[in-house]
């Protein structure tokens, strides 16, 4: 089974502090993904990710940064966590079959619910 | 991506088929069916897609119309912990994003 690993389901943080939110997957996938959730506004994209060190901002990327520098592992950074950065914050990976052109299925991790106070 | 239409709640008897629609009238034809549910406080699950056949799998069926502009989502036979929020999206094969929607919010009596 694919497996998306976040590092934290729980995290509080104080305002104006660097936060990291990490992610791991372990079936070789290609692309990867940064969501936040918040009531009333369903899934947002905020960046992804389709290789080694190559990353796209999605809808929402103000006020957040990543980092892929290896396969396994997408990093998302709030370099200065602010209040309304509070929201679920879930990763997703998926593969790419070249072959068919086709990305497939996306796998989330549980959710890393992040608290800034 | 096309748009989905869900109804945004609805509720099965525990044991019963949950039948969950989906119209996306305005699919195009590279474009794929994919649902998706999310449990409270987890994250979203895979269930199911397909493109223009019917598809089934340990968890559920998919029936797309034949014009393709609606689906249903079967769950044939609901128990307590299917009591969810189903998200249909639609995306062509090639897309990145998977692009979320309200959904429906299924919740499944004793």
């Amino acid at each position: 089974d694919v497996k998306v690993t976040q590092s934290s389901r729980y995290l509080v943080k104080r305002t104006g502090e660097k936060v990291f939110l990490e992610c791991v997957q372990d079936m070789d996938h290609e692309n990867m993904f940064w969501y936040r959730q918040d009531p009333g506004l369903g899934l947002r994209l905020i960046y992804f990710s389709y290789d080694v060190k190559m990353k796209e901002k999605g809808d929402i990327p103000e006020g957040y940064s990543v980092s892929r520098e290896k396969k396994e592992r997408f990093s998302l950074i709030l370099e200065s966590a602010s209040t309304n950065q509070t929201s679920m914050y879930l990763c997703a990976s998926s593969l790419w079959v070249g072959t068919a052109k086709m990305n497939t299925e996306a796998f989330f991790g549980q959710g890393t619910r992040l608290t800034v106070v | 991506d096309a748009k989905t239409t869900q109804p945004t709640s609805m509720d099965c008897a525990e044991g019963r088929a949950a039948n969950l629609p989906c119209n996306h009238s305005t699919i195009s034809g590279n474009e794929y069916v994919y649902w998706y549910r999310q449990i409270h406080s987890q994250g979203p699950q895979y269930i199911i897609h397909g493109l223009k056949n019917n598809e089934t799998n340990e968890m559920a069926s998919l029936i797309i119309t034949e014009d393709r502009k609606s689906s249903t989502l079967i769950l044939p036979h609901a128990t307590l912990r299917d009591t969810a929020v189903y998200y249909c999206i639609v995306r062509v094969a090639y897309g990145q994003n998977f692009v979320f929607g309200p959904g429906t919010r299924l919740s499944v009596l004793p």
